[in-house]
């Protein structure tokens, strides 16, 4: 099993729409969690960031981690088709071990 | 700042070709490192360095070297190319290793096809 399972989609949804993406991970270790996109050949950014559980918002963007469950979520809002992209969760322990482990990604498309 | 630059952008391989491709950060970076981009297997991270002089292996370091002689660059080696190895290859950068927000800058990335 992966460290950190991510459903690939792809994803439509209409403008307007919320849209849900969520990522599975199996280290209770891990504490710091991120969403990066990605768009059609480019290199991904870093979109959100949350510290251990909780929620954190930032515009049309929340990231939410339930630690509980290993859990993590990005809900988009009012969604555009500038959001079409592929989203990838992103995951690690703290201390010293900085490699990220990424999910597979998930393919979303906004359609007008 | 031009951030993280790989060169090529795109490349051709035979089987049992050898080649090097180039990353470069003008950001100062501590840490660096090379992922490979395969559908349906995602991002997985073949090597990294935590500075100058300093390298450690990754998820899939077979068939891959690397070495860090400058902050600045950080290039990847294929030592004897396989079909296996046909990819995106993404560099990435950040300002330190290890402890609170890990941002990565990525390139542009390298498409590969070996045939």
């Amino acid at each position: 099993q992966k460290e950190v399972e991510q459903d690939p989609g792809p994803l439509s949804v209409p403008e307007g729409a919320i849209v849900s993406l969520n990522c599975t991970y199996s280290n209770s270790a891990f504490q710091y969690f991120m969403w990066y996109r990605q768009y059609s050949r480019k290199g991904p950014e870093l979109l959100m960031y949350t510290y251990s559980s909780g929620n954190k918002e930032d515009g049309r963007f929340t990231a939410q981690v339930d630690k509980s469950s290993k859990y993590i979520s990005l809900f988009i809002r009012d969604s555009q088709p500038s959001d079409s992209a592929t989203y990838l969760c992103a995951t690690r322990v703290g201390g010293s071990q900085g490699n990220l482990i990424f999910g597979k990604g998930t393919k979303l498309s906004v359609k007008p | 700042n031009a951030g993280v630059t790989q060169t090529p952008k795109f490349q051709v391989l035979k089987t049992g070709q050898s080649m090097t491709l180039q990353c470069a950060q003008d950001m100062n970076h501590e840490y660096m490192s090379w992922y490979r981009q395969d559908p349906g297997m995602g991002l997985r991270l073949i090597h990294y360095s935590v500075g100058a002089g300093i390298t450690d292996q990754g998820e899939v370091p077979n068939g891959y070297n690397v070495s860090r002689s400058t902050t600045e660059d950080f290039p990847l080696r294929l030592l004897s190319a396989a079909p296996s190895q046909t990819s995106v290859y993404f560099c990435a950068s950040s300002y330190r290793y290890g402890g609170g927000e890990a941002k990565l800058f990525f390139g542009s990335g390298t498409q590969l096809s070996v045939l």
